[in-house]
């Protein structure tokens, strides 16, 4: 088993309508969360970071932590075609396990005009 | 501000062959981790430096090293390359060593490709 899991998709979403993508992970000292987004060929790029039970919105952006579930998930509103993209999920410890991050396989979103 | 800059983008080496990447990160940052992407693995890390120290290590084997310069710049070095070892390598930076709270941007990546 994975240390972080995702669905490998694609995950096809018409443009306007909501993407939902769900991360589990199987450390439960994992602290911190992250969602980056990688398009083909490019480095990944920090969305959103939680840490505390709950959600977490920015923009058209929502993440969610669910730490006794261990379960986060990233809402992509209004999704625009810009957004297709494989989107990568990953948790760190923190403390002295420093900024090692753990990634899940990315979930493949692809958004239809 | 310019962001994590890493040199070459792009090389091909042969298998038995070694290589050194190298990574400048964002001004003010401390740390510095590598971490390899391919198809099969995904993104994987491979180790951290801090204040010139190595703070944590992957599960890679010993031909993959790295060390930190007093200013933060880093370089890490696969000895006797082997096919599998053609990837994207990452560098990334940020100012603390602790995820929580800790904003780590990534470089555009050192694609090595080994024949």
């Amino acid at each position: 088993q994975k240390e972080v899991e995702q669905n490998s998709g694609p995950l096809s979403v018409p443009e306007g309508a909501i993407a939902s993508l769900n991360c589990t992970y199987s450390d439960r000292v994992s602290q911190s969360f992250f969602w980056y987004r990688q398009y083909s060929g490019k480095s990944p790029e920090l969305i959103m970071s939680i840490y505390s039970n709950g959600d977490k919105e920015d923009g058209r952006f929502t993440a969610q932590l669910n730490k006794a579930s261990q379960y986060v998930s990233l809402l992509i509103r209004d999704s625009q075609p810009s957004d297709s993209a494989t989107y990568l999920c990953a948790s760190g410890r923190g403390g002295a396990a420093g900024n090692k991050l753990t990634f899940g396989g990315g979930t493949r979103v692809l958004v239809k005009p | 501000k310019a962001g994590v800059t890493q040199t070459p983008r792009y090389l091909i080496k042969t298998r038995g062959q070694q290589v050194t990447l190298s990574c400048s990160p964002i001004s003010g940052h401390r740390s510095v981790s590598w971490y390899q992407q391919t198809p099969g693995q995904g993104l994987q890390f491979l180790f951290e430096y801090f204040s010139e120290t190595q703070r944590n290590k992957g599960n890679f084997p010993g031909r993959f090293s790295g060390r930190q310069f007093s200013n933060s710049r880093s370089e890490m070095n696969v000895s006797t390359l082997e096919l599998g070892d053609s990837a994207l390598y990452l560098c990334a930076s940020s100012v603390g060593t602790d995820t929580t709270g800790n904003t780590i941007y990534f470089g555009e990546g050192s694609w090595l490709t080994v024949v």
